[in-house]
């Protein structure tokens, strides 16, 4: 079975900092590894996903987040933040029985 | 394209009731999955269809619970009698199949008092 783990239920950046969020996963196989992102009242939102291949991947509105084998991490990251990424985040980890498995999820605020 | 459709919105009923929650996914999407979200959590799979089978539903509490989808299209989702536990947000969510990345809904957020 396969799990992740979200290191902070919530999260304060100011408007311009850099947005780290921590994923950190557990998976008997490759997993293949997801963020998504929650806005209130409404579904989850794909910002990224990695499978195979490179490390490093990018997603929508700025966002990436780096596979780290060795370190079982799976970190979401953005340069600057900005008043619209205040959201709720959610790590996620599948194998090769393609069931998502969440974590708890990060809040994020923004601060101006 | 039309995003995965869920209704009603708000449910609120007292314990002991029935409720039941419909989803219409993506046109063309085969697989078909319902979450169940408790604030404060993340989602939880209750069940997943490929087409109008049900490929999984081991966390679904069948005493209560219970799911369709018929002609491999919409699906509605039934809790009868609902419990104080179950209050939480019920997400559906579709993909075109269990390969691809899922598409969710807005869900339906039910309170029981």
């Amino acid at each position: 079975a396969q799990s992740v783990t979200q290191l902070g239920s919530h999260v304060s950046v100011s408007e311009g900092a850099l947005v780290l969020l921590r994923c950190n996963y557990s998976s008997s196989v490759p997993p293949y590894l997801f963020w998504y992102v929650q806005y209130p009242n409404q579904g989850l939102q794909l910002l990224l996903k990695y499978t195979t291949g490179a490390t490093l991947v990018k997603g929508i509105n700025g966002f990436e987040a780096e596979f780290k084998k060795s370190e079982t991490s799976f970190h979401l990251t953005k340069p600057s933040a900005h008043m619209s990424d205040a959201a709720e985040y959610f790590c996620a980890v599948t194998a090769n029985d393609y069931k998502l498995s969440f974590g708890a999820g990060t809040t994020v605020t923004v601060r101006a | 394209e039309a995003g995965v459709a869920q209704s009603p919105r708000y449910k609120i009923i007292e314990k002991r009731q029935s409720v039941a929650f419909w989803c219409n996914p993506i046109s063309g999407h085969a697989t078909l999955y319902w979450y169940q979200q408790i604030l404060g959590q993340g989602p939880k799979l209750l069940i997943q269809f490929q087409n109008n089978g049900v490929v999984d539903d081991s966390q679904l509490p069948k005493d209560r619970f219970s799911a369709e989808r018929l002609k491999g299209v919409d699906s509605t989702l039934k809790i009868q009698p609902a419990k104080l536990e179950d209050s939480a947000v019920y997400l559906c969510a579709s993909s075109l199949d269990r390969y691809q990345p899922q598409h969710f809904g807005d869900g339906t957020r039910l309170s029981i008092l």
